[in-house]
């Protein structure tokens, strides 16, 4: 079963506006992290945000973490045409092996 | 440039014939990981392995395979394929620790008929 779940499912918006997609996870994590996929490629890493950071920033991405609600949030501001993608939250987990596991997605399109 | 590369990238096969997809990685990366990924379930764990000779298996590893006889491949091999196993496959490592960052292959499109 998937640990984390994002929200929305679908996020349609203009160029220039800022993005924001939310991922919520159901059991103590040793870290979350954010992936971007492009229609038919693999997966890239974005930016990883350990348990014990609350925000992080990289570029135009700003990640923020909440440990106490089990909830993470990914920010992209000034989008661009060229962000649309999907986008996956991945949390780490010490119990059960070490494993990392994903969400379903958010599927970003903007509007160019 | 170091990599880590799938094949075959697109493969239709019958129902009960064994497929083997191949991941090769250039990193030297000690953990390697397989996921499918179908929609509405995002991606899920098949196995992973943390170095030469371990496997384990993940959240849906009936019916897959794998071996770990080297540090650079991670073969995954369907032992009868079913029409459930279409696909798409994508093969991972990561360089520190075992919860951090992954780098992906580009996937394989598997079609079971």
């Amino acid at each position: 079963s998937q640990q984390g779940e994002e929200d929305p499912q679908a996020l349609s918006i203009q160029e220039g506006e800022n993005a924001t997609m939310n991922c919520s996870y159901k059991t103590s994590i040793n870290n979350l992290q954010w992936y971007r996929q492009n229609s038919g490629r693999g997966l890239v890493h974005l930016i990883l945000i350990r348990s014990n950071e609350r925000e992080k920033h990289s570029g135009r991405l700003r990640v923020t973490l909440d440990t106490s609600k089990k909830s993470s949030s990914l920010l992209i501001t000034a989008s661009r045409a060229a962000d649309t993608a999907s986008y996956f939250c991945a949390t780490a987990s010490l119990k059960g092996g070490f494993k990392t596991i994903f969400g379903a997605g958010t599927r970003l399109f903007v509007k160019a | 440039d170091a990599e880590i590369t799938q094949s075959p990238r697109h493969k239709i096969t019958e129902t009960g014939r064994q497929v083997t997809l191949a991941c090769h990685q250039t990193w030297n990366h000690n953990n390697m990981f397989w996921y499918r990924q179908d929609l509405g379930h995002g991606l899920r764990l098949i196995h992973y392995s943390y170095g030469v000779q371990d496997t384990n298996k993940g959240e849906v590893s009936d019916g897959y395979s794998v071996s770990r006889s080297n540090t650079e491949d991670l073969p995954l091999t369907l032992e009868s394929a079913a029409s459930s196993q279409t696909s798409v496959y994508f093969c991972a490592s990561s360089r520190t620790g075992r919860t951090g960052e992954l780098f992906f292959g580009e996937g394989s499109r598997l079609t079971v008929l």
